[in-house]
Parts: structure tokens; sequence; C-alpha cells
């Protein structure tokens, strides 16, 4: 059962336009979300996180935007550049039990 | 935030034999992670590793197929034991200070079983 999910596998947008990742979870007591940005042969690197008590949290070109009652979140990156080609992985934390519960990932490609 | 080093960062190893993969942080951490990524799929948690205590292991996940050490705050193994194709993925640790702050990853161990 999957409790986090990321429906879009791919991604494909202009440079300069913005970029929005979407993610579902299912489980309400999830109460912190990350994102991750991961470029091949390396680790996930930890992009941007959102409490559960937040519905928006923006560091430079990111943003997160949180809606609790529908159980989504979305990356918004703008404008997109292609260094931020990578996949990107949601994640939500269950302070329950300690441990991050990741998506399947949303490869974004980002065309110059 | 915390530099964790993993080695090896890959390797190509034979069907039957074992793989220790091991975890190094440059600072005394309280939780650290053990995730498989098989490819195209999401990054499986195997296990939770503290300090001082046995990890505790994901559904389907054996403390006899993958053995975990954890014998101080900055250092833990993973063993990939009696390898099968079927093992082939990448391997990342991390490392957690619980209490909802971000999770730090190493660079992850590509590993290919023959």
């Amino acid at each position: 059962d999957q409790q986090v999910k990321q429906n879009s596998p791919s991604l494909s947008v202009q440079e300069g336009r913005i970029s929005i990742l979407n993610c579902d979870y299912t489980n309400s007591m999830f109460d912190y979300f990350l994102w991750y940005k991961k470029y091949p042969a390396e680790g996930p690197t930890f992009l941007i996180s959102i409490s559960s008590i937040k519905d928006k949290n923006e560091d430079g070109r990111f943003t997160v935007f949180l809606n609790k009652s529908a159980k989504h979140l979305s990356l918004h990156i703008v404008p997109s550049q292609p260094g931020d080609s990578a996949v990107y992985f949601c994640a939500a934390y269950d302070s329950g039990t300690y441990k991050y519960i990741f998506g399947t990932g949303t490869r974004l490609k980002v065309l110059a | 935030s915390a530099v964790i080093s993993q080695k090896p960062s890959r390797d190509i190893c034979q069907r039957g034999t074992s793989l220790t993969i091991q975890c190094q942080v440059d600072s005394q951490v309280t939780m650290m992670f053990w995730y498989r990524q098989q490819p195209g799929q999401s990054l499986t948690l195997i296990a939770t590793a503290n300090q001082g205590s046995e990890a505790t292991y994901e559904s389907g996940f054996v403390i006899d197929k993958f053995p975990i050490s954890r014998p101080n705050l900055t250092f833990s193994t993973l063993t990939v034991s009696n390898m099968s194709p079927e093992d082939s993925s990448i391997y990342l640790c991390s490392v957690g200070q619980g209490m909802r702050t971000e999770a730090f990853f190493g660079q992850g161990t590509r590993l290919t079983v023959v």
C-alpha cells in the first residue's frame, strides 16, 4: 500500500517556465513533508519541507504548498532552469515511527 | 546538515557472495536508516539502526539477509548476504535527528549481482 504517491513519472518544462510537481498521501497522521532532488549516481538532496500546520513554504525559486484536506502537496519551481533536471521525490515524515516514507519520484526535464 | 560518506560507491558481485556497505557520518546522529532503490522504484526503507539497540526491520526484510551494525553514533554497516541478481539495486544510507527534521543521504552504493 503506497502511502505517498507521485502519479506523474515524468514532466517536461521549458526553461523559464513554472514546474509543478504533485504528491498525494493517504495517512492523515503525517505531520511533516519534504521534497528531495536526486541526480544520477548521487544520493537524494534535501530541497524544502513544510510542517502540517502550514499551507505554504517558500525558499528562493522553490515553493511547497500543502492542502491537508485533500492530502495533497505540490512543489513549484519558478523560473525553471536546465540544472533543475533531476528526479524529485516527495516524502512524508511519520513522527509516530520516526520514519520517512517516499513517493516513487517524478523525473523533471527542463528544456533549454 | 550532516556529511555522509558511503562506500563502496559501486560494486559488481557474484551471486552467493556477501557485500558490506559502510556509512560514516561527520557528526553524531541519533537515527540511521538504510534504504534500497530498485530501478524505477521509490526509496524503500530496509531498516532503522539506532546505536545500542538491534536494528528494526521493515516488512519484507530480515536480519539474516541484511545484517546491520551500529557500533557508535557516527558509523553503520549494512551487509547484503547470499546475493542474487534480484538484490541488484542502489543502497542508500540516511541519517536523521528525528523530531520532524530533514534526513540526509549518502551518495549511495550501486550494486550489481551477476
